[in-house]
């Protein structure tokens, strides 16, 4: 079975922390991504990877960034960290040879004070 | 115009009934279509992919996908009260490699 799993379950900072939240896949998948799922909002791409090194910016990339310098680890990065960045962060994984599907980690809960 | 459009319910069904989700796409050149099921506090979970025009069964599910109407559903037959959940409806063009997510359905199954 595919396994994704991310660092953190729950996660609590203050305004102005620098915040890596990191995701590792194990099936040598291409595709990575990083969500973030609000009520209301539903799951919003922040950021995904196609490739090592690789990054394209998603719907709402301001005030993140993100890094992948081995296939298996994308980290997103929250620079300085702000209340509105408050949400649940979802990394997920796929491969070009699945038809796309999409494989997620158990989600970290980031608060924000 | 969203991406991808769902009735966020939500939608109450009672047990052994058939549950009927819906999920329009707005992107003519979609090619991958996914549901998710999502339990309270949990993440994700696929359930079904369809690629072509038609109908897809597994188990007590079927998705179906007409790409004229841009439209894709999910049905769940003999609904169980452990089908509770929201379900997601997912798109994937095949450009980029992103997947566009609808904001969800809730559904109940009432024992």
């Amino acid at each position: 079975d595919v396994k994704v799993t991310q660092s953190s379950r729950y996660l609590v900072k203050r305004t102005g922390e620098k915040v890596f939240l990191e995701c590792v896949q194990d099936m040598d998948h291409e595709n990575m991504f990083w969500y973030r799922q609000d009520p209301g909002l539903g799951l919003r791409l922040i950021y995904f990877s196609y490739d090592v090194k690789m990054k394209e910016k998603g719907d709402i990339p301001e005030g993140y960034s993100v890094s992948r310098e081995k296939k298996e680890r994308f980290s997103l990065i929250l620079e300085s960290a702000s209340t509105n960045q408050t949400s649940m962060y979802l990394c997920a994984s796929s491969t070009v040879f699945s038809g796309g599907r999409g494989f997620f980690g158990p989600g970290t809960r980031l608060t924000v004070l | 115009q969203k991406e991808v459009e769902q009735n966020s319910g939500p939608l109450s069904v009672p047990e052994g009934a058939i549950a009927s989700l819906n999920c329009t796409y707005s992107d003519r050149g979609s090619q991958s279509f996914f549901w998710y099921r999502q339990y309270s506090g949990k993440s994700p979970e696929l359930i079904m992919s369809i690629y072509s025009n038609g109908d897809k069964e597994d188990g007590r599910f079927t998705a179906q996908l007409n790409k004229a109407s841009q439209y894709v559903s999910l049905l769940i037959r003999d609904s169980q009260p452990s089908d509770s959940a929201t379900y997601l409806c997912a798109v994937n063009r095949n450009t980029g490699n992103q997947f566009y997510f609808g904001t969800g359905t809730s559904l109940t199954v009432i024992p």
